[in-house]
């Protein structure tokens, strides 16, 4: 079945820096990889996605890259902010007909001002 | 307002009780999940349900239950046999099964005692 890693566990910064976490997975057959963003007792929600055909996608300050040949795929944080500060999770799809998504164990960012 | 509730927010459970944790939607999805939320290991699938009447155990079902009579309404039962069921639990659904965008509730923290 599916595998997710994902690195750092834990990632601190200074505000305005940028941050770049880092998943990879093992199922050839994934193709969904969205980010969820997870605050300090809050749900997670969604932050950004991308399918299997792209290989790139940005929304303001966040992008995520994908390598299909490598297997891996990034979340970049650019201009980050106190309020980016939270636990965020990569997932990928487990390449079956149902599509479950198998997340990754999490990162804590911490930014600093 | 559209969402996704779970209910009780916090519980506690003596060794050997069966509890029921309560999660119920109004964005007629047809997709519904429940993940274990533990610290340090990401979100993991316990079982989740594409249509109503149906369902599937996830990565690790032993020592739960669900049932699926309503579109709108998908419940866990942690039983006795659940060997460590301390941990806090999430409730979500999709539009589009696994590859779309999961909306989760707030979660219910079960205590075992």
């Amino acid at each position: 079945g599916e595998n997710v890693e994902q690195h750092p566990s834990t990632l601190s910064v200074q505000e305005g820096d940028s941050a770049v976490i880092k998943c990879t997975y093992s199922d050839s057959a994934s193709n969904y990889f969205p980010w969820y963003k997870q605050e300090l007792g809050k749900r997670p929600q969604l932050i950004i996605d991308i399918r299997s055909n792209v290989g790139e996608k940005k929304d303001q300050r966040i992008a995520v890259t994908l390598n299909k040949t490598a297997k891996h795929f990034s979340l970049h944080i650019t201009e980050t902010q106190p309020e980016d500060s939270a636990v965020y999770f990569c997932a990928a799809s487990d390449g079956g007909s149902q599509g479950n998504l198998i997340f990754g164990k999490g990162t804590k960012l911490s930014v600093k001002p | 307002d559209g969402g996704i509730t779970q209910s009780p927010k916090y519980l506690f459970r003596k060794e050997g009780q069966n509890v029921t944790l309560s999660c119920e939607q109004n964005l007629n999805h047809d997709a519904m999940y429940w993940y274990r939320q533990d610290p340090g290991q990401g979100l993991r699938l316990i079982y989740y349900s594409q249509i109503v009447n149906d369902f599937q155990k996830g990565d690790i079902a032993e020592g739960y239950s669900v049932s699926r009579e309503k579109k709108e309404s998908f419940p866990l039962t942690v039983t006795s046999a659940q060997k460590n069921p301390t941990a806090f639990y999430l409730c979500a659904s999709s539009l589009a099964g696994g590859l779309g965008e999961l909306f989760f509730g707030e979660g219910s923290r079960l205590t075992v005692l």
